[in-house]
């Protein structure tokens, strides 16, 4: 069965430095997002990704994020300077359409544990 | 603004017995419903949906739900419980209104325990 795949699965880092945290979406799939869980807290929205462009962000997915797909295949989300209160879990995501499709949910990757020290 | 509740930090149920776990939901439009589940170190699994039609939605693992619009909800059941259906469970939402709309939002989950 296909799987969204992320990596690594934990990344430890010093405040200030900048993370690229990696994904690769199912192959068919068109639409890509970042969430993010703090410890202890709700699953939060951050960014929606789709030809090439943000296609909607929310109010935490600032000027220190940005998303790119470098290669056709790879999906990233880069924090240029990290802060402690970065430290979360990041899932990242992809869909086959549009989640308004009435036949399309998104599948979620295992999740990178990142720690901001 | 589109927003999910799910009142129980915890519930526990003994093996055998039928479990529920709760989730209301507010949004302006039509909702577009969802449940995932979480198991330790691992991603986000979906487990079911709610577009339109039948009230009763069959899902994963012997998983169902019921949307109820008058009283907004979308809680998930199942007849008898397992062992293995410890986890955390999160019911999201999306607004059904808008069609370029493309983030879900989730509820604080909610953690089963089953007991042998």
């Amino acid at each position: 069965e296909p799987e969204v795949t992320q990596t690594p699965s934990h990344q430890v880092t010093q405040m200030g430095q900048e993370v690229i945290l990696r994904c690769v979406p199912i192959s068919n799939h068109l639409y890509f997002y970042w969430y993010r869980q703090i410890l202890g807290q709700k699953v939060e929205f951050l960014v929606s990704f789709y030809n090439n462009e943000i296609s909607e962000k929310s109010e935490i997915f600032d000027d220190q994020f940005s998303v790119e797909r470098p290669d056709g295949s790879n999906f990233t989300l880069k924090i240029r300077s990290t802060k402690l209160e970065d430290s979360a879990m990041y899932f990242c995501a992809s869909s086959e359409a549009i989640l308004s499709s009435s036949n399309t949910e998104a599948f979620f990757g295992q999740g990178t544990r990142l720690t901001v020290v | 603004a589109q927003s999910v509740a799910q009142p129980e930090d915890q519930v526990n149920v003994a093996e055998g017995n039928p479990l529920t776990v709760k989730c209301t939901y507010s949004v302006s439009g039509n909702p577009y419903l969802f449940w995932y589940v979480q198991y330790p170190n691992r991603g986000l699994q979906f487990l079911l949906k709610y577009i339109t039609g039948d009230n009763l939605v069959k899902g994963s693992y012997g998983f169902e739900a019921e949307f109820n619009k008058s009283q907004t909800s979308f809680h998930l059941k199942k007849p008898s419980a397992l062992v293995s259906d410890s986890a955390l469970y999160f019911c999201a939402v999306r607004d059904g209104r808008y069609s370029s709309a493309s983030k879900i939002i989730f509820g604080s989950g909610t953690r089963l325990s089953i007991r042998p």
